[in-house]
């Protein structure tokens, strides 16, 4: 069963870079029917899609978030990123990963990890 | 002010039928299909139905959804205590080039 954990840094200070990292257990993130994904709540609100990326190599962003964000992925462990500069409190959520299939359906993320909660805050 | 509008909230006793609408426009619903999903109490959203009515396996046939035109509605019927959750839509919007969800809708099991 594929499972995904997110890990990073709990607190971010205002303007310096969020870095997350999803590890994916259980399944290849080279498999060419699976895209990966950062979705994101910030505390009491619904859901933001940030990005998602493709084996093709093809990565989509949230077009509110894409001059600050990166997603990116090491084949080599598993894992894929999220780097998001120049944070402000408004960037305070839990951060989740998660699995689409294409073989499934497309924007549509059938496995998420637990989340990590990030503070963004001096 | 999400892109997809759902009622913040529903509320139905144990038994009762609930029925959860998500309100959008012609680039989002009106073109790509739709998603739902569960979010129970502080815990990670799992995916509910996609494509407009389908239900993975293991979702219970309890959980129905539709989509006509620009709208798209979720139903649950038999309801039970552990259905009560936040419940969010969620599809592909063509002018924005982005993935849109609705606000979420709050349910409360009486």
């Amino acid at each position: 069963q594929l499972q995904l954990q997110e890990s990073g840094p709990g607190l971010v200070k205002p303007s310096e870079t969020l870095s997350l990292t999803c590890t994916v257990s259980g399944g290849s993130i080279s498999s060419v029917t699976y895209y990966w994904a950062w979705i994101r709540q910030p505390p009491g609100k619904g859901l933001e899609w940030i990005g998602s990326f493709y084996s093709s190599g093809r990565t989509y962003y949230n077009p509110s978030l894409k001059s600050r964000v990166t997603i990116s992925v090491d084949t080599s462990k598993n894992q894929f990123a999220l780097k998001l500069r120049s944070v402000t409190a408004a960037d305070t959520a839990v951060y989740f990963c998660a699995r689409g299939d294409i073989a499934v359906a497309s924007d549509t993320f059938d496995i998420w990890g637990l989340g990590t909660m990030v503070t963004v805050s001096s | 002010q999400s892109v997809l509008t759902q009622p913040p909230s529903a509320s139905a006793t144990p038994g009762q039928r609930v029925t959860i609408s998500c309100s959008g426009g012609s680039s989002n619903i009106g073109r790509n299909t739709v998603n739902w999903y569960q979010q129970l109490p502080r815990t990670a959203p799992t995916l509910l139905i996609y494509t407009n009515n389908q239900r993975p396996s293991g979702v219970p046939d309890r959980f129905s959804a539709s989509k006509s035109g620009t709208s798209a509605s979720l139903g649950i019927s038999g309801l039970q205590s552990e259905d009560e959750a936040d419940y969010y839509c969620a599809a592909w919007d063509d002018s924005l080039n982005s993935l849109v969800f609705g606000g979420g809708t709050k349910l409360t099991v009486l």
